[in-house]
């Protein structure tokens, strides 16, 4: 099983609202990751935790904030975003950081600002 | 500046042949390089991927080559099919970052037609 769940799948909200992305596994692994995807560009990484501490955050404006409750979930908080902040946002998992490299892709939250 | 790039953004293959797509990398510190397939409105999945102790690695219809002097990378896809159609992204990271996980640096992805 290979699986991560993102939800919802879609996400709109004007610029004074507060929403929240949830990502899943059920994979055992232990470092997950936030990236956002703009149209016609590659996902750029936002944040890393790793055995559920931040371990990198991309220089992110406050407004998003991540969570990691258990190893198997992981959150983005949203509060006070900008137009410019509509993107495809995709969650990532990986098995022990120090043992493999392969990142295992959600289908991401299309999320739109107004 | 961009440390991964893929500099074909499409590429048009008759079904059958070999599809080849190429990447290029700057920083010295990847050491670890990956290769995803997108549909659209789906997330990356993961195809294939190479250590840099090796220069080829195969799965089925898919070998990545790796050559590290020329900070070059490709994917063959043989033989190509409909279902290959789809924007594939190449990916790196280092394993550098003492035992702790790290994000992974994407090339800005090419657009793969496979012709009937």
């Amino acid at each position: 099983d290979t699986e991560v769940t993102q939800t919802p799948k879609h996400l709109v909200m004007g610029m004074t609202n507060k929403k929240s992305l949830k990502c899943e596994q059920h994979m055992g692994h232990r470092a997950m990751y936030w990236y956002k995807q703009k149209a016609k560009k590659p996902p750029e990484l936002m944040f890393v935790y790793s055995y559920e501490k931040l371990s990198i955050n991309e220089s992110v404006p406050s407004r998003f904030s991540p969570e990691c409750p258990n190893s198997s979930l992981l959150n983005l908080h949203l509060h006070a975003l900008q137009p410019e902040d509509s993107a495809l946002y995709l969650c990532a998992s990986s098995q022990d950081p120090s043992l493999s490299y392969e990142q295992y892709f959600g289908p991401g939250t299309r999320l739109t600002v107004t | 500046d961009q440390q991964v790039k893929q500099n074909s953004p499409s590429l048009s293959v008759q079904e059958g042949r070999i599809s080849i797509l190429n990447c290029d990398y700057t920083n010295s510190m990847f050491d670890y390089f990956l290769w995803y397939k997108k549909y659209p409105a789906e997330g990356p999945t993961f195809l294939i991927s190479i250590s840099s102790i090796k220069d080829k690695n195969e799965d089925g219809r898919f070998t990545v080559f790796l050559n590290k002097s020329a900070k070059h990378l490709s994917l063959h896809i043989v033989p190509s099919q409909p279902g290959d159609s789809a924007v594939y992204f190449c990916a790196a990271t280092s394993s550098s970052s003492g035992g702790g996980a790290d994000g992974l640096t994407f090339g800005k992805g090419t657009h793969l037609i496979i012709q009937p």
